[in-house]
């Protein structure tokens, strides 16, 4: 079975901090996907990777920043958290040739206060 | 700008029954069309695939196209409690270029599925 494992099922950041959302997957998928859900908004996709170091910017990227320094391995970035950014944070991956099957890990549900 | 839309329900119908699903799109140029089911709590999960006008048929699920209209939907058959779920229409804008690319999701139909 594939696995995508997130870091954190539930996080509470300050304001202004740094935040780090990691996300691992084991079935050697090239694409990683971060998505973030919000009732009434659905799921919106922040930013993707389809290679190490390779990055694109979803629909929402503002505020976003992500890191592929290894294959299994997706980070999403908060810069400077804002209560904005409170929300259900979720992580995909996918195989090249069934990229839209995206296999999504947990969820990790982030509280800005 | 691209949009993907959905009724939010909840869509309530009795076991046995078949649940209708609908979402319509706003771009005409959109190739690819994916239903994902995401229970209460958990991830989305891909239940079905249809890119050609029509009808595409799995076990109990039957996926609807109509480019023309701009519309996909999802036909339950035979619904089941178990059934009941939040259903995500998803929309590729574009050619598949064979890498990554970019799916717009619908908001979600939550269906309710009534003993």
């Amino acid at each position: 079975d594939v696995k995508v494992t997130q870091s954190s099922r539930y996080l509470v950041k300050r304001t202004g901090e740094k935040v780090f959302l990691e996300c691992v997957q084991d079935m050697d998928h090239e694409n990683m996907f971060w998505y973030r859900q919000d009732p009434g908004l659905g799921l919106r996709l922040i930013y993707f990777s389809y290679d190490v170091k390779m990055k694109e910017k979803g629909d929402i990227p503002e505020g976003y920043s992500v890191s592929r320094e290894k294959k299994e391995r997706f980070s999403l970035i908060l810069e400077s958290a804002s209560t904005n950014q409170t929300s259900m944070y979720l992580c995909a991956s996918s195989e090249p040739r069934r990229w839209f099957e995206a296999f999504f890990g947990q969820g990790t549900r982030l509280t800005v206060v | 700008q691209k949009e993907v839309e959905q009724n939010s329900g909840p869509l309530s119908v009795p076991e046995g029954a078949i649940a209708s699903l609908n979402c319509t799109y706003s771009d005409r140029g959109s190739q690819s069309f994916f239903w994902y089911r995401q229970y209460s709590g958990k991830s989305p999960e891909l239940i079905m695939s249809i890119y050609s006008n029509g009808d595409k048929e799995d076990g109990r699920f039957t996926a609807q196209l109509n480019k023309a209209s701009q519309y996909v939907s999802l036909l339950i058959r035979d619904s089941q409690p178990s059934d009941s779920a939040t259903y995500l229409c998803a929309v590729m804008w574009g050619l598949n270029t064979g890498t990554a690319s970019k799916l717009t999701f619908g908001t979600g139909t939550r269906l309710q599925v009534t003993l």
